[in-house]
């Protein structure tokens, strides 16, 4: 089966430019979560989506927004991007409410680097 | 809120030996706990998880983990080290049944010895 996909692998931006980035979960999973990891730090959550609705929320400012879609797919906005916004996001899909599994499966990232 | 703080941002041990990575966690509800590994330009693997069913959890690649509540402590255990082991370990909280909200420690760079 196959696992949490993510696009583009990299991408190079300039300050003040927007950006979009997708998630595709697990087949089945209905739980999207989106975090951010900057170099030599553990990763930071941004956002939970379950069922198309915003279930969590992390300490990012309004520049960063996200939405899921029917199939469960899923997009991370960052507008105005800063330097510091440079890093790794990774997106992790679970079964939610669903399962008590408590397992997020982490897709391999989107190297974000701001110039 | 729950927090979790990982002693050690780096650790060396020789190939064969014991690998012991350390995690303290602070929780105001019972926690469910996670130690996930990251190799190089990769995403996250979990490793294990407790979910406060047996206090002594054992995970892939022969890593255990046991969770000891006087201690408020998750640490990592593998009894003999492995190149392949070489990674970043991350240990990671999350709140109670309804939030998936994990909160990661600042990782551990584990380096294998040959």
């Amino acid at each position: 089966d196959a696992g949490v996909t993510q696009s583009p692998t990299h991408l190079i931006k300039t300050r003040g430019q927007h950006v979009t980035l997708r998630c595709s979960p697990i087949s089945g999973h209905k739980s999207v979560s989106w975090y951010q990891q900057v170099l030599g730090q553990g990763p930071q959550f941004i956002f939970q989506y379950y069922e198309k609705e915003e279930r969590g929320r992390g300490n990012f400012p309004d520049r960063f927004s996200a939405r899921q879609f029917p199939n469960y797919s899923s997009e991370l906005n960052v507008n105005a991007l800063l330097l510091g916004d440079s890093a790794l996001y990774l997106c992790a899909s679970s079964l939610g409410w669903q399962g008590a599994t408590w397992e997020q499966y982490f897709g391999p990232g989107t190297r974000l680097t701001v110039t | 809120a729950q927090s979790v703080t990982q002693l050690g941002s780096h650790v060396s041990v020789s190939e064969g030996a014991l690998v012991l990575l350390r995690c303290n966690y602070s929780s105001s509800v019972p926690p469910y706990l996670f130690w996930y590994v990251q190799y190089p330009n990769q995403g996250l693997q979990l490793l294990l998880k407790y979910t406060s069913a047996a206090t002594l959890v054992k995970g892939i690649n022969g890593f255990e983990a046991e969770f000891k509540k006087s201690e408020t402590s998750f640490h990592l255990t593998k009894p003999s080290a492995h190149m392949s082991d070489a990674a970043e370990y991350f240990c990671a909280v999350r709140g109670s049944f309804g939030n998936e909200k994990l909160t990661f420690g600042t990782g551990t760079r584990l380096t294998i010895i040959p």
